[in-house]
């Protein structure tokens, strides 16, 4: 079956240190999205990418980065710059129309120890 | 700027009852909606969409939204309410800068069943 797969679940990350975040889909999408997730925040915008070898800061970009160097692929790193990481990150990949809807992976957990 | 607001971030309903979920939107370009569901500690499943066309959307789990143009609302309604029904729900609009599958998400509402 097609989908977004997201990994690991669960991550805990210690004082200073980079983590990644993986994401794969295999729908064949040409974009790909990062939320993050606090409790009655909704969803904000961290990273999207529309091509591959291209992608654009959402609204709350400072702290991570990512990389776009396959379709099937759109890691995340949370560096140790973010000061507030705890959070719960979302992966979504969409077709390049606007008609077209996101479809989410399972997310990821990330805690500081 | 392109938004989307959710009138109230919980909703309380006894199963069985109606539930109405509102969301209002706010776009320069005709815009496509959608609504979503996510359960505790998973992603969010696509329930409905509208696109063009017919004004009543059906979507999965006996859910259905009605777009109306003029009250720029597209609220999210089921008849009889499950138990199974508890989580929490995200309009989103399209984003009207012609930027593909990118979307503008509401802050969520909170549904809880009362049995």
């Amino acid at each position: 079956d097609g989908g977004i797969t997201q990994s690991p679940k669960y991550l805990f990350r210690k004082e200073g240190q980079n983590v990644t975040l993986s994401c794969e889909q295999n729908l064949n999408h040409d974009a790909m999205y990062w939320y993050r997730q606090d409790p009655g925040q909704g969803l904000r915008l961290i990273y999207y990418s529309q091509i591959v070898n291209d992608f654009q800061k959402g609204d709350i970009a400072e702290g991570y980065s990512v990389s776009r160097e396959k379709k099937e692929s759109f890691p995340l790193t949370v560096t140790s710059a973010q000061k507030n990481p705890t959070a719960f990150y979302l992966c979504a990949s969409s077709g390049p129309s606007s008609n077209q809807p996101q479809h989410f992976g399972d997310g990821t957990r990330l805690s500081i120890l | 700027a392109q938004s989307v607001t959710q009138l109230g971030s919980h909703v309380s309903v006894s199963e069985g009852a109606l539930v109405l979920l509102r969301c209002n939107y706010s776009s320069s370009v005709p815009p496509y909606l959608f609504w979503y569901v996510q359960y505790p500690n998973q992603g969010l499943q696509l329930l409905l969409k509208y696109t063009t066309g017919a004004t009543l959307v059906k979507g999965i789990n006996g859910f259905e939204a009605e777009f109306k143009k003029s009250e720029t609302s597209f609220h999210l309604t089921k008849p009889s309410a499950h138990m199974s029904d508890a989580a929490e729900y995200f309009c989103a609009v399209s984003d009207d800068r012609g930027q593909g599958g990118k979307l503008i998400f509401g802050q969520g509402t909170e549904l809880s069943v009362k049995p």
